[in-house]
């Protein structure tokens, strides 16, 4: 039980283009997920929480115009980078926490990585 | 706001031996969890153990267990018999919050040598 999936599972854009990606909790229902970035042999940052039916809660320097995060219902939230460019290429990470309890912990996805050229 | 450090960059163990890998961390609140994950090449994260703070017992999951020293924040992962498999970057992390955030430590890369 509790697997995240991600979609897809890698991109490649052109500089300018927008692209989206999502995450669904399969087998459990996720009120909350996280989106991460993690720069190769780096640590995972947080870049957002996306709470279902309201507004995302962006962390300090993560420009909320550049990526859009939508949780429109319990098992989906996407995010979208518009206007894509080279320095946005990275690999992208969504995680959900289980609703039915708070120290499960989160559930990963298996990630995207995105190219921009 | 949480810190989690971790202060071994790269580790290496002889196949079937013993290995600790070290994290503290920071937090000012009275409820967390911690937690170890394992991020093989995949990339895929996975959850290697966790740790309620308010249990003094250490947790344990086969060859894995923890020595979590709460009046010290440290919350170090013993992998015994260590195999092929347990290479990857381990990340130590702590959750607490609302919104249960976790923050990563910077990662522990695990060579296990045959």
């Amino acid at each position: 039980g509790a697997v995240v999936s991600q979609h897809p599972s890698w991109v490649i854009c052109k500089s300018g283009t927008s692209v989206k990606i999502e995450c669904r909790s399969l087998d459990f229902q996720a009120t909350t997920m996280f989106w991460y970035r993690q720069f190769p042999k780096q640590s995972l940052m947080l870049m957002a929480t996306s709470n279902e039916g309201s507004k995302a809660t962006y962390e300090q320097g993560v420009e909320k115009d550049k990526f859009l995060i939508n949780h429109a219902s319990l098992t989906l939230s996407t995010l979208t980078v518009t206007s894509a460019h080279p320095e946005d290429s990275s690999f992208y990470i969504c995680s959900a926490r289980d609703a039915r309890g708070s120290g499960k912990g989160q559930y990963f996805g298996p990630g995207t990585r995105l190219t921009v050229t | 706001a949480q810190t989690v450090t971790q202060s071994q960059p790269e580790m290496s163990v002889q196949e079937a031996e013993t290995v600790t890998l070290s994290c503290t961390y920071d937090t000012s609140e009275s409820d967390y969890y911690l937690f170890w994950y394992k991020q093989p090449p995949s990339r895929q994260m996975i959850l290697v153990i966790r740790q309620e703070a308010y249990k003094q017992q250490n947790a344990t999951e086969n060859r894995f267990s923890v020595n979590f020293q709460k009046a010290a924040k440290s919350f170090s992962l013993k992998i015994s018999d260590s195999q092929l498999g347990d290479a990857a970057m381990y990340f130590c992390a702590a959750n607490s919050g609302g919104y249960q955030k976790v923050t990563f430590g910077t990662g522990t890369k695990l060579q296990v040598i045959p």
